[in-house]
């Protein structure tokens, strides 16, 4: 089964960047597609972006798009979630899931997600 | 985009109760939804695809209904362990939308 295990919590000062790692074990990496999601203290679910590892190619959020950056290696089967620009707003927790996808006419579809990670708590302050 | 807009945003209900989520899509999305359910400090956990098939291990006293634009999520007989959270999903699509959620507490 599938393990999805993150890189450990974070303190950062507005306007720094933020890197995440999510390493996968016990299954193939690179054939699904890895999603970051986050989580803001008492709040829903908000899909960040993701990667298709086997091909290299990323979708964004509008939201995220300039301030992500999603990459993956496949040699250690990890993949890794960048944000820049940080601000309190960026409080959150950050989880990288695994899901399926589909080969659309310009791009590639991403379907749920049925592993996740352990997650990742980061805090912006100054 | 594509808004996914959960009701209601809180449930009170009591053990045993028959309780329904809904979820609605600002356009048709044909059956292409997810329910999570998340705990809190945990992450989410997958219970349903395709609007309305269960996961392997998920109890049978979760079902999923609906296509195009409305879903529900219902649980026959609200057990303890289901107090929680719960998510819906629009997938099959280059960005993958979640509703605002709907906890469900104890009344």
């Amino acid at each position: 089964q599938v393990q999805l295990v993150q890189s450990g919590p974070e303190v950062k000062k507005p306007g720094s960047s933020l890197k995440v790692s999510c390493k996968a074990s016990g299954d193939t990496f690179n054939t699904y597609a890895i999603s970051w999601v986050r989580q803001a203290p008492g709040q829903g679910l908000e899909w960040m972006g993701g990667i298709i590892p086997m091909y290299g190619t990323t979708n964004y959020a509008q939201k995220f798009l300039g301030r992500v950056t999603i990459t993956a290696d496949e040699s250690t089967s990890t993949a890794y979630m960048e944000l820049s620009s940080l601000r309190s707003e960026d409080t959150a927790v950050y989880y990288c899931a695994r899901g399926s996808w589909t080969p659309k006419k310009d791009y590639f579809s991403y379907f749920y997600m049925d592993v996740w990670g352990t997650g990742t708590t980061v805090s912006v302050s100054s | 985009d594509i808004q996914m807009t959960q009701s209601p945003s809180t449930l009170s209900a009591s053990v045993g109760d028959r309780v329904t989520i809904t979820c609605r899509a600002s356009q048709s999305i044909s059956s292409w939804l997810a329910w999570y359910q998340q705990k809190p400090g945990k992450a989410p956990k997958l219970l349903i695809s395709r609007a309305s098939s269960l996961e392997g291990g998920v109890p049978s006293r979760f079902s999923g209904s609906g296509s195009g634009t409305e879903f529900t999520l219902t649980i026959s007989s609200l057990q303890p362990d289901d107090f929680a959270t719960y998510y819906c999903q629009l997938y099959n699509s280059y960005s993958l939308t979640f509703g605002g959620g709907t906890k469900v507490e104890i009344k």
